[in-house]
């Protein structure tokens, strides 16, 4: 079973800076790795799949990058409205199941 | 517009039962795997169960295997997960959310309903 393993678990920035998150997975995953982000009292959203494919209506200051085991997501300058919680996810084909990473909790500095 | 709308959460004893429904419209329910994903308070994301298309193939988490069961009825545009031997560590938010497809994971997601096990 693939386990997804998130860094930093809190990340406190300020709007306009560069934020980057990583998740790093404890067998290759190839490229099949995807980003989500989920508000207070929201549902999560897709931002990235297959590693660096923004989702619809993303807009382009949300990268996604890397293969195999180690993976970056970029918010190249924070909004207001990026301050949330961000998770990784693969999909493996045997056991076939979902694994979602811990999650790193973006707040304004 | 695509939408899945979950309901059929509440309280419910320990040992108990309990049918969540998910209903999609929007998209050509038919056409895509969908899946349970669960969040218990506080905490992160949990898959929970996902049925393809045609119900030829379901998966389950090592949690809830033998004790909840994935179904839908294409003919309704419903999603649902029958929650049986229901445990106090059961509570938690549950989505439903689309597959988008092969290297889409879950692209929409209801905005969940609660599930609370408690004596």
């Amino acid at each position: 079973e693939v386990v997804l393993t998130q860094s930093p678990a809190t990340l406190s920035l300020s709007p306009g800076e560069r934020a980057t998150l990583s998740c790093r997975a404890s067998q290759s995953v190839r490229s099949y790795l995807a980003w989500y982000q989920q508000k207070p009292g929201q549902a999560p959203r897709l931002l990235i799949y297959d590693a660096s494919n923004r989702a619809t209506g993303i807009p382009a200051r949300f990268s996604g990058s890397g293969s195999g085991t180690d993976f970056t997501l970029t918010i190249s300058s924070l909004e207001p409205e990026d301050f949330a919680v961000y998770y990784c996810q693969q999909r493996s084909n045997w056991p076939p199941m979902y694994t979602f990473g811990q999650g790193t909790k973006l707040e304004i500095k | 517009e695509v939408q899945v709308v979950e309901s059929g959460g509440g309280l419910v004893k320990p040992g108990g039962s309990l049918r969540l429904s998910c209903a999609a419209s929007g998209f050509s329910f038919s056409s895509y795997s969908m899946n349970w994903v669960r969040q218990a308070p506080g905490k992160g994301l949990e898959w929970v169960s996902s049925i393809s298309s045609g119900s030829h193939y379901v998966d389950y988490a090592d949690s809830v295997k033998g004790r909840f069961t994935i179904s839908r009825d294409n003919a309704k545009n419903s999603l649902f997960l029958q929650m049986n031997s229901l445990r106090v560590e059961d509570t938690a938010v549950y989505y439903c959310a689309r597959e988008g497809g092969v290297i889409i994971p879950l692209d929409y997601w209801g905005q969940g309903t609660l599930v609370t096990v408690s004596s």
